[in-house]
């Protein structure tokens, strides 16, 4: 149980689109989803926390209109890479947490290269 | 009062060896500690996970020894394999409380050779 599917596993975007990356709980209703970003070698860094039906909270220093987080559904989040750079290449990971589920599930990540 | 100290950055293990990584809070409201094993291109996988009202938790060759009062927890892999090769990161979280979210570890980075 508690499964998180993301996708896609890897995406290429020329500089100046926008990505969006999914991620679906798919066994359980995900009250509470996280985005993350892993720099190589490095530890997972905390973006935003998103509630079912609410705005997300974005941590000091990330740039919400650059990375917009849609969390519509209890089992789907989007985070969209708006205009994106070479400095937004890097590992997305996104994770979530349910009702009656104290862990926390993560999903496969996204590596987007933006050349 | 939100860190959590990981050591040691890298690890090498000979097969059938055993694997002792250590991590350090401060924050006392943490009451939940999972590991996680992340392979190279993919998203973390929970491992074991422990509550602070046990001082030790053992999952077949994985074992989390669990101490409060000094506020240290540690995963211990017993007999390691080359497939064990991994990055492993602890992580502690307030899991009651509203708005909470995992604190990880720096990560250590294991490898054992054959």
């Amino acid at each position: 149980g508690a499964v998180v599917s993301q996708h896609p596993s890897w995406v290429i975007c020329k500089s100046g689109t926008s990505v969006k990356i999914e991620c679906r709980s798919l066994d359980f209703q995900a009250t509470t989803m996280f985005w993350y970003r892993q720099f190589p070698k490095q530890s997972l860094m905390l973006m935003a926390t998103s509630n079912e039906g609410s705005k997300a909270t974005y941590e000091q220093g990330v740039e919400k209109d650059k990375f917009l987080i849609n969390h519509a559904s209890l089992t789907l989040s989007t985070l969209t890479v708006t205009s994106a750079h070479p400095e937004d290449s890097s590992f997305y990971i996104c994770s979530a947490r349910g009702q009656g589920y104290y862990g926390y599930t993560f999903g496969s990540g996204t590596r987007l290269t933006v050349v | 009062q939100q860190q959590v100290k990981q050591s040691p950055q890298s690890l090498i293990v000979q097969k059938g060896g055993i694997s002792i990584i250590n991590c350090a809070y401060e924050n006392t409201a943490f009451d939940y500690f999972p590991w996680y094993q992340q392979f190279p291109g993919k998203g973390p996988a929970l491992l074991i996970a422990i509550r602070p009202d046990v001082s030790e938790k053992k999952e077949g060759r994985f074992t989390i020894s669990f101490n409060k009062s000094a506020k240290q927890f540690s995963l211990h892999i017993m007999d390691s394999q080359p497939g064990d090769s991994a990055t492993y990161f602890c992580a502690a979280s307030t899991l009651e409380t509203s708005g909470s979210r995992l604190t990880f570890g720096e990560g250590t980075q294991l490898t054992v050779n054959p």
